[in-house]
């Protein structure tokens, strides 16, 4: 059974960091691209970045381009996702997605249980 | 940037009701479009991909249709359990966008 668990969320002053981890098991880690979605309080899903299974393609939104930085670590099974400069608006359950091959062209599925950063002073 | 538009964001239907759920993409993504569900505190799941594959485990009741620009989610017998909100999704490049998401309630 795949099974992805998300860790490192919190509280966080606006300005500072967080980073996010993602452990995986029950599949080949290396073989599938992975992604993280996020989802504000009440509000709707946005993408937020993903990364090839190889690790040597990433892709973000423009949101959060240059301040957030995804990587994994195919040896350890986990994705992690390296957030800079926070500000409010960046406050959101963070989910870590499998995607559905090595690219990250594909469906999402499944997703993680979430881990929430909030974003305040 | 290719946008997803959702539509309606909300409606209200009645047990046993056929429910039509549109996406308009702002350029042709082919068929490179999924449907999830999110049921109120719970995770999103996946409902169908490839614009018209319906994911393993989800029932039948569920359909997806369209390419190019048009996408729609059908639910041919709504059920109290499909209360949540739908959200489509385009994946065929950078960003992969979602739609607004539209949320379903029983009459």
């Amino acid at each position: 059974e795949v099974q992805l668990l998300e860790s490192g969320g919190g509280l966080v002053q606006p300005g500072g960091s967080l980073r996010l981890s993602c452990a995986a098991s029950g599949f080949t880690f290396s073989d599938y691209a992975m992604s993280w979605v996020r989802q504000a309080p009440g509000k709707g899903l946005e993408w937020v970045s993903a990364i090839s299974g190889s690790g040597g393609g990433t892709y973000y939104a423009d949101s959060v381009k240059g301040r957030f930085t995804i990587s994994r670590e195919n040896s350890k099974n986990t994705l992690y996702l390296q957030m800079n400069s926070l500000t409010a608006e960046d406050t959101a359950v963070y989910y870590c997605a499998k995607v559905g091959s090595s690219w990250y062209t594909d469906c999402f599925d499944p997703w993680g249980q979430g881990t929430l950063v909030t974003v305040s002073s | 940037d290719i946008q997803m538009t959702q539509s309606p964001s909300s409606l209200s239907a009645s047990v046993g009701d056929r429910v039509t759920i549109t996406c308009r993409a702002s350029q042709d993504i082919t068929n490179y479009a999924a449907w999830y569900q999110q049921r109120a505190g719970r995770v999103p799941k996946l409902l169908i991909y490839a614009a018209s594959t319906l994911q393993t485990g989800v029932p039948s009741r569920f359909s997806g249709s369209g390419s190019g620009t048009d996408f729609t989610l059908t639910i041919s017998s709504l059920q109290p359990e499909d209360v949540a909100t739908y959200y489509c999704q385009k994946y065929n490049s950078a960003p992969l966008t979602f739609g607004g998401g539209t949320k379903v309630e029983i009459k």
